[in-house]
């Protein structure tokens, strides 16, 4: 069983949708969660931890459900740019090492 | 400026040679990683260090070799014998322990010509 699952997508949606993406990861014992975005050809660069409280950063929201063992990501009021592909990232027990989804393509359409 | 620093960017290898990554950090980080992501997957792990002189075998470690003899700098060989080397290489680092994130470089593209 991997690590992390993502569902690839993609995901085409229009300008000023809300979408949201689920990862989910099967180590309880992971230390730290986050979501990286990747543009084509480029290197991932963090978009934002996850928390248990959840936590928000302009339109995006993600939230952490230890219990079920998933990690979202809600983005509201999509925009152009916004198109890329969103990583999970999960680290291990010891927050050492790093486990990360194949990422879901987004692509916000005019 | 503060980052990771990865050379090439662009590099072609002929089949049978054996090439090398540069990895620079100057963000005084003791972890640093060697990751490949093939077109339409997801990263695959190569090799990491938590510590100079120190080094351990990722997912994918066959056909490739490290050394880490300065806490800056993490070079990654892609030996001969790597069968499929085409691919994005990128180099990370971070903080050891919990809650900290991973930065990357900008990655190398590597061609098997």
């Amino acid at each position: 069983r991997k690590e992390v699952e993502q569902d690839p997508g993609p995901f085409n949606v229009p300008e000023g949708a809300t979408v949201a993406f689920n990862c989910t990861y099967s180590n309880s014992a992971s230390q730290s969660f986050f979501w990286y975005r990747q543009d084509c050809r480029k290197e991932p660069k963090l978009l934002m931890s996850v928390y248990s409280s959840g936590n928000e950063d302009g339109r995006f929201t993600a939230q952490l459900n230890r219990a079920s063992q998933y990690i979202s990501l809600l983005i509201r009021d999509s925009k152009l740019s916004d198109s890329a592909t969103y990583l999970c990232v999960v680290t291990g027990n010891t927050g050492n090492q790093f486990y990360f989804g194949t990422g879901t393509s987004l692509t916000v359409i005019p | 400026d503060g980052g990771i620093t990865q050379s090439p960017k662009y590099l072609f290898r002929k089949e049978g040679q054996n090439v090398t990554l540069s990895c620079e950090q100057n963000l005084n980080h003791d972890a640093m990683y060697w990751y490949r992501q093939d077109p339409g997957q997801g990263l695959r792990l190569i090799y990491y260090s938590q510590i100079v002189n120190d080094f351990q075998k990722g997912d994918i470690a066959e056909g490739y070799s490290v050394s880490r003899e300065k806490k800056e700098s993490f070079p990654l060989t892609v030996t001969s014998a790597q069968k499929n080397p085409t691919a994005f290489y990128l180099c990370a680092s971070s903080v050891t322990g919990a809650g900290n994130t991973i930065y990357f470089g900008e990655g190398s593209w590597l061609t098997v010509v």
